[in-house]
């Protein structure tokens, strides 16, 4: 069954950009991608969704390719308060089950 | 909106005592519910999804007779976790999703459970 994998750290200082991909080989043709922010013993936080191409908010970009294999979640500028832990997360194909990425642990220095 | 509520946020129980997890959406009809589990420096584990008035269903490997599950109410489910022991210890969290926003999952704050 193929993981839905992240780069389990990475350090940033403030001021920079941020880009956290995530590997779904096995996405679902029909899911959304979601990516999720979490502090500690705290719920995860919605931070973007996107199905295609590029989606933009208010906080992040995503990025997803043609083959929505991977995708890349954009942090503009970070700061302290972005240490955090970042999920995606998505439909698996086999088991149409939405699964969590590994999870990547960012470091914000100042 | 789309607020989800746990309550308690922490609970100590002795091995053997059983614990119950409510879990509310606040402001929306929750259709589907998720729990999940969490240990340290872990990423979270869907332990099962639960329609609202059927019977949940359960991830490989989870116990069903030892994590009961309710969803008795399109705004409540609960969680509960029979004769508890130490290595039940860990993070659980719901999320919940509505029939009309059903590509979200809103989830909640999370509770910590610690079995003695």
């Amino acid at each position: 069954l193929a993981k839905t994998t992240q780069p389990i750290s990475m350090d940033s200082y403030e001021g920079q950009e941020v880009n956290i991909t995530c590997s779904h080989n096995n996405i679902a043709t029909n899911d959304y991608i979601t990516w999720y922010q979490q502090f500690p013993s705290q719920g995860p936080r919605f931070i973007i969704q996107g199905y295609k191409t590029k989606v933009t908010n208010e906080v992040a970009s995503l990025f997803i390719p043609a083959d929505r294999k991977s995708s890349t979640l954009s942090l503009p500028r970070v700061s302290l308060s972005d240490t955090a832990v970042y999920y995606c997360l998505v439909g698996e194909g086999n088991t149409d089950k939405l699964i969590f990425g590994t999870g990547t642990r960012l470091q914000v220095f100042p | 909106g789309a607020v989800v509520s746990q309550h308690p946020s922490w609970v100590i129980c002795k091995s053997g005592t059983s614990v119950k997890i409510e879990c509310r959406s606040l402001d929306f009809q929750a259709t589907t519910m998720f729990w999940y589990r969490q240990f340290p420096k872990q990423s979270l584990m869907l332990m099962a999804t639960s329609n609202e008035g059927s019977k949940a269903t359960y991830e490989q490997g989870v116990e069903k007779d030892k994590f009961l599950i309710n969803h008795a109410s399109l705004t409540l489910s609960t969680l509960t976790v029979t004769s508890a022991h130490p290595e039940d210890s860990s993070f659980y969290i719901c999320s919940a999703s509505s029939r009309f926003r059903y590509n979200e999952q809103f989830f909640g704050p999370g509770t910590r459970l610690t079995v003695l």
